[in-house]
């Protein structure tokens, strides 16, 4: 079974610029979500979507990220403008349908922002 | 929201049982406990859930108290390839979404 897919898996990019990344799910899973991950930190929620609807998005820094989930399938994640602090692997998981059921995640993409 | 403790890190020798404990005195009855395991550069891995009772797979075994307020992780022979961080995970907020802690750190040496 094909897993989680995230691109890219590296980016760098000036404070201030916009950056975009983008997950595909594993193929039926209802339930998508992105985590942002500190060095040294556990991984924190951002946003959790159900099909196309938001579910919890209460720690998403809405002045500077967006996500959207087209079609209940593919999502993408943005930050606009980053800051220094933004410097984090974003790691997008997904599951069958929410609670208690097992969460798969992809590898990651790890942003530096400078 | 179910918050959760577990020591920063333990180490393990190979092939020898290591038991990782969690303490979740907050948690609510329906809550489910779960653990993933992150090794470095992975993203979490599932490696268990439970809700009351003890639970069996072929990764590890969760051993759930009583009363519900702690747990541990039973890996009945650790190899190198289970040094990660290991979390442990009570379900949280409207959507009982996963809420990570720092986790415990686990070293085995051979």
């Amino acid at each position: 079974e094909a897993g989680v897919a995230q691109s890219p898996r590296y980016k760098i990019i000036e404070k201030r610029q916009s950056v975009a990344f983008w997950c595909n799910p594993i193929s039926g899973h209802a339930t998508l979500y992105w985590y942002q991950q500190i060095l040294g930190q556990g991984p924190k929620l951002l946003i959790q979507f159900q099909n196309n609807g938001v579910v919890d998005d209460s720690q998403l820094p809405k002045d500077r990220f967006s996500a959207e989930r087209l079609k209940g399938v593919d999502s993408t994640l943005k930050i606009q403008p980053a800051k220094l602090e933004d410097s984090a692997v974003y790691l997008c998981a997904s599951s069958l349908s929410g609670m208690n059921t097992e969460a798969f995640f992809g590898q990651g993409t790890r942003l530096t922002v400078v | 929201d179910a918050k959760t403790t577990q020591p920063n890190s333990m180490e393990s020798n190979e092939e020898e049982p290591v038991h990782l404990p969690c303490n979740h005195s907050t948690i609510s009855g329906t809550d489910y406990i779960h653990w993933y395991r992150q090794l470095p550069s992975q993203g979490p891995e599932y490696v268990i859930h439970g809700l009351t009772s003890n639970v069996n797979n072929r990764m590890a075994s969760l051993a759930i108290a009583e009363d519900r307020k702690s747990s541990t992780l039973i890996l009945h022979r650790a190899t190198l390839r289970d040094a990660a961080v290991y979390y442990c995970i009570g379900s949280s907020g409207s959507a009982r979404q996963l809420t990570f802690g720092s986790g415990t750190q686990l070293t085995v040496l051979p």
